[in-house]
């Protein structure tokens, strides 16, 4: 199984403003995935990052709100840009097992609070 | 489309009772499943899988599953909850060839004394 962390584990922000979510793996990964987890709600894909690639967003997700990078095979960002209260959320990175086991190890995500 | 129904949003149980949290999948093939559990203040961690096989598989902490595909179901069970499996629960199936999850809405689990 893969160690994730992620950086940093809380903010409080204020609106209008960008924060960058660090998330690094402790093993080369060719997908990592972010998540984003609303209060009280289950776990929506936001996009999926592969290395040497733009990422893939899933409907309702646009790059201009949530641009991601991907320099290498270990590490990825989530830029959260402009934010709004409605982006109070949890963001959670994750990268899937190996051997076709399809299983997801996630970060211990990044609770956003935004004023 | 593939989805997967949590049909209980809050589920409470007595410690040492037994547990079942439903899950219903829709997916046109085999479908590859799992249970993640999210406990306050800790991360997602995967609970138990099924891909193929036998129908009935074990997973960590006691718990175990059911895949009965003449009902499309993959129900959590556990026979004596412990107050630390208060949690919330998530059922998930992959899609796309493996490259993306799709997560039920969750069942919060309370255990009472």
């Amino acid at each position: 199984s893969a160690v994730i962390s992620q950086k940093p584990s809380r903010d409080i922000c204020q609106r209008g403003t960008s924060l960058t979510i660090q998330c690094q793996v402790d093993s080369q990964v060719t997908m990592m995935f972010w998540y984003r987890q609303q209060p009280g709600q289950s776990l929506t894909l936001i996009a999926t990052a592969n290395q040497g690639s733009e990422a893939t967003y899933e409907s309702g997700f646009v790059i201009d709100k949530f641009p991601i990078s991907r320099p290498n095979l270990t590490f990825s960002t989530l830029t959260v840009s402009n934010m709004s209260p409605e982006d109070s959320s949890i963001y959670l990175c994750s990268v899937s097992g190996t051997g076709g086991t399809y299983e997801q190890y996630f970060g211990p995500g990044t609770r956003l609070t935004v004023t | 489309a593939q989805s997967v129904t949590q049909p209980d949003i809050h589920i409470t149980v007595s410690e040492g009772a037994s547990l079942e949290l439903r899950c219903n999948y829709s997916y046109g093939a085999t479908p590859y499943l799992f249970w993640y559990v999210q406990s306050p203040g800790q991360g997602l961690q995967l609970l138990l899988k099924y891909f193929s096989g036998d129908t009935l598989v074990q997973g960590i902490k006691g718990f175990e599953a059911e895949f009965k595909r003449s009902q499309s179901s993959f129900n959590l069970r556990k026979p004596s909850v412990h107050w630390s499996d208060a949690a919330e629960y998530f059922c998930a199936v992959v899609r796309d060839g493996g490259f993306k999850t799709i997560f039920g809405a969750g069942t919060r689990l309370f255990v009472k004394a």
